[in-house]
């Protein structure tokens, strides 16, 4: 079975602190992603990379940025936490193309900023 | 740009009841669409898809959804809701752009079962 597995279940910082979300997958999987949840909002896209060191943004990366420095590790990173940053982030990994291939969510990090 | 529609945000069903969860999108071409479960604690599964082929697709844990191009529409289905399908359900649309291929999800719908 796939498994991809989120640093943190839960987390609180302070508003102005830098946080780092760390996702890991045990598939050799090129694709992951980074999404926040909202109630009423559903699922956005935050970042993602489809390779060792590459990234894209997705629909909403103002305020993160992420890094993929080896092919299992993809980490979200707040450089500087604002309390409308509070939210459910959920991490990602595909094979390939998302549309053909399965995505493989992890549980989630709910990140609160106080 | 492409959107979904989930237009019931909580349903409530029988345990033993049939289920049907309503989704639109908005795309102009051929879409590819997918439905994500998400039980409480944990991470979403997806319940099936369809790109291409019969329009009634099948899924994990007896669910089906059908792809109705007139009405674009992708609505899931089950004919008999158990207790453990309490959570939250996800369609999403997704599509090419300049090379990536990308997704859009719904706002959810979250399934009560009542005994």
């Amino acid at each position: 079975d796939v498994k991809v597995t989120q640093s943190s279940r839960y987390l609180v910082k302070r508003t102005g602190e830098k946080v780092f979300l760390e996702c890991v997958q045990d598939m050799d999987h090129e694709n992951m992603f980074w999404y926040r949840q909202d109630p009423g909002l559903g699922l956005r896209l935050i970042y993602f990379s489809y390779d060792v060191k590459m990234k894209e943004k997705g629909d909403i990366p103002e305020g993160y940025s992420v890094s993929r420095e080896k092919k299992e590790r993809f980490s979200l990173i707040l450089e500087s936490a604002s309390t409308n940053q509070t939210s459910m982030y959920l991490c990602a990994s595909s094979l390939s193309g998302i549309l053909v291939d399965t995505q493989y969510f992890g549980p989630g990090t709910r990140l609160t900023v106080l | 740009a492409q959107s979904v529609t989930q237009p019931d945000i909580h349903i409530t069903v029988s345990e033993g009841a049939s289920l049907e969860l309503r989704c639109n999108y908005s795309y102009g071409a051929t879409p590819y669409l997918f439905w994500y479960v998400q039980s409480p604690g944990q991470g979403l599964q997806l319940l099936l898809k369809y790109f291409s082929g019969d329009t009634l697709v099948q899924g994990i844990k007896g669910f089906e959804a059908e792809f109705k191009r007139s009405q674009s529409s992708f609505n899931l289905r089950k004919p008999s809701v158990h207790w453990s399908d309490a959570a939250e359900y996800f369609c999403a649309v997704g599509w090419r752009d300049t090379g990536f291929q990308k997704l859009v999800f719904g706002t959810g719908t979250r399934l009560l079962v009542s005994p």
